[in-house]
């Protein structure tokens, strides 16, 4: 079974801050990593995707890839109330580029 | 910028019934997928479909599910005979060509009400 593991939280952090959001997946054969995020009853939006070893930055955002410890993560710098949201971790494994999603950490960026 | 779109938006239909939930993918992208997501869950796949055949399914995707593209626009998912616990957000999805790096881009679901 291809598991992909975040903490639910909520993750809280004063406005301004930066948000660590943090997700390990068990397939060492997975090959795309994306980051979505999801605001209740609505569907997820890509916040980002990585596929190489390192660092990815976009804007405020930066995507962290680490293949040998099977792990991603994404940082969230100067946090707004805006970004308050489900941040789902999601991998692509194997054929026909399904994609297996984590369960979301809650964010919660306090004014 | 193109989406992916979906109807109806919300479904409420009776235990037993049969509903159908439909999507239209991104023009010129070839595979399509169907999640869904229960209320507090996770999104889980369902099914992957490529050259009007299923590509991959998962195991909730049983005899009670199907899925069709009857023209070349519309992608279906019919449930034959509902049950309280399809209750959930079904999200449509699409991508190109199949490559690893694309990315998947979701339909704003339609949730599903059984009675």
């Amino acid at each position: 079974q291809k598991e992909v593991e975040q903490n639910s939280g909520p993750l809280s952090v004063p406005e301004g801050a930066i948000a660590s959001l943090n997700c390990t997946y068990s397939d060492r054969g997975s090959q795309s990593f994306f980051w979505y995020r999801q605001y209740s009853g609505k569907s997820p939006e890509l916040i980002m995707f990585i596929y190489s070893n390192g660092d990815k930055e976009d804007g405020r955002f930066t995507a962290q890839l680490n293949k040998a410890s099977q792990y991603v993560s994404l940082l969230i710098r100067d946090s707004q109330p805006s970004d308050s949201a489900t941040y789902l971790c999601a991998v692509n494994s194997g054929g026909y580029q399904k994609v297996t999603f984590g369960t979301g950490t809650k964010l919660q960026v306090i004014p | 910028e193109p989406e992916v779109t979906q109807t109806p938006s919300h479904q409420v239909t009776q235990m037993g019934q049969e509903v159908i939930l439909r999507c239209v993918p991104i023009s010129n992208h070839l595979y399509f997928y169907w999640y869904r997501q229960i209320l507090g869950q996770k999104v889980e796949f369902l099914v992957s479909f490529y050259n009007n055949e299923i590509s991959e399914k998962s195991e909730i995707f049983d005899d009670q599910f199907s899925v069709e593209r009857p023209d070349g626009s519309n992608f279906t998912l019919k449930i034959r005979s509902t049950k309280l616990e399809d209750s959930a957000m079904y999200f449509c999805a699409s991508i190109p060509t199949g490559g690893f790096q694309e990315t998947q881009y979701f339909g704003p679901g339609t949730r599903l009400l059984v009675l």
